[in-house]
């Protein structure tokens, strides 16, 4: 168990739809990332939040967005949902943005479209 | 940018015996981490190893070891004594220590260990 828990576990939904994934980091970790792990793209990462601040962006599209909130839980928000969004979402957490700090991967929310 | 190459798509392995997973990267930077991730069929993404791009030692975590080598910008896992809990997706990945620190991951390789 890593300390980083994801919500839902599951998530079965149809074309056009908007849902959110939610993410708390590590008792002490202040950054968080969101991955995305499909067929086609492999895992790649999607966006790293700071202490409540947007710090980097990946290969995100604009029908997705994410948050960080004081209390540093995250959600990602997808919405238009399409067909190829079907994937596992995985959120880390680390103490720091540094390089040193290993990041610890949640367990994922497993994304069905249909 | 940078990338991660995983040449091997699959891998297979007697119980006991030693396997090598291979990895390259390109990178124009000089200060960043090396990492293997382990991905067992719970799909939990799992820490194995880390290397320091600055060290010239390689890492090892018990049966786990890396053979770094910086120029050749390559970063290979050895796995000894090989168990059947070692089969797994094992993904290489790379971080900058300079901009965003996100992980950037290989393709994977799938080990199968024959009992």
């Amino acid at each position: 168990d890593s300390g980083v828990t994801q919500t839902p576990k599951h998530l079965i939904t149809a074309t056009g739809q908007r849902v959110t994934l939610r993410c708390s980091p590590r008792s002490g970790d202040l950054s968080v990332y969101w991955y995305q792990q499909s067929l086609d793209q492999g895992l790649q990462f999607l966006i790293q939040y700071y202490n409540g601040e947007e710090r980097a962006k990946g290969n995100i599209l604009e029908r997705f967005s994410a948050q960080q909130f004081p209390d540093l839980h995250s959600e990602l928000n997808l919405s238009s949902l399409e067909l190829g969004d079907s994937a596992l979402y995985f959120c880390a957490s680390s103490e720091t943005p540094r390089g040193t700090d290993t990041q610890y991967f949640g367990p994922g929310t497993r994304l069905t479209v249909l | 940018a940078q990338t991660v190459t995983q040449s091997q798509p699959e891998m297979s392995v007697q119980e006991a015996e030693t396997v090598t997973l291979s990895c390259t990267y390109d990178t124009s930077e000089s200060d960043y981490y090396l990492f293997w991730y382990k991905q067992p069929p719970s799909r939990q993404m799992i820490l194995v190893i880390r290397q320091e791009a600055y060290k010239q030692q390689n890492a090892t975590e018990n049966r786990f070891s890396v053979n770094f080598q910086k120029a050749a910008k390559s970063f290979s896992l050895k796995i000894s004594d090989s168990q059947l809990g070692d089969a797994a997706m094992y993904f290489c990945a790379y971080r900058s220590n300079n901009a965003g620190n996100m992980l950037t991951f290989g393709g994977g390789t799938r080990l199968m260990v024959k009992p």
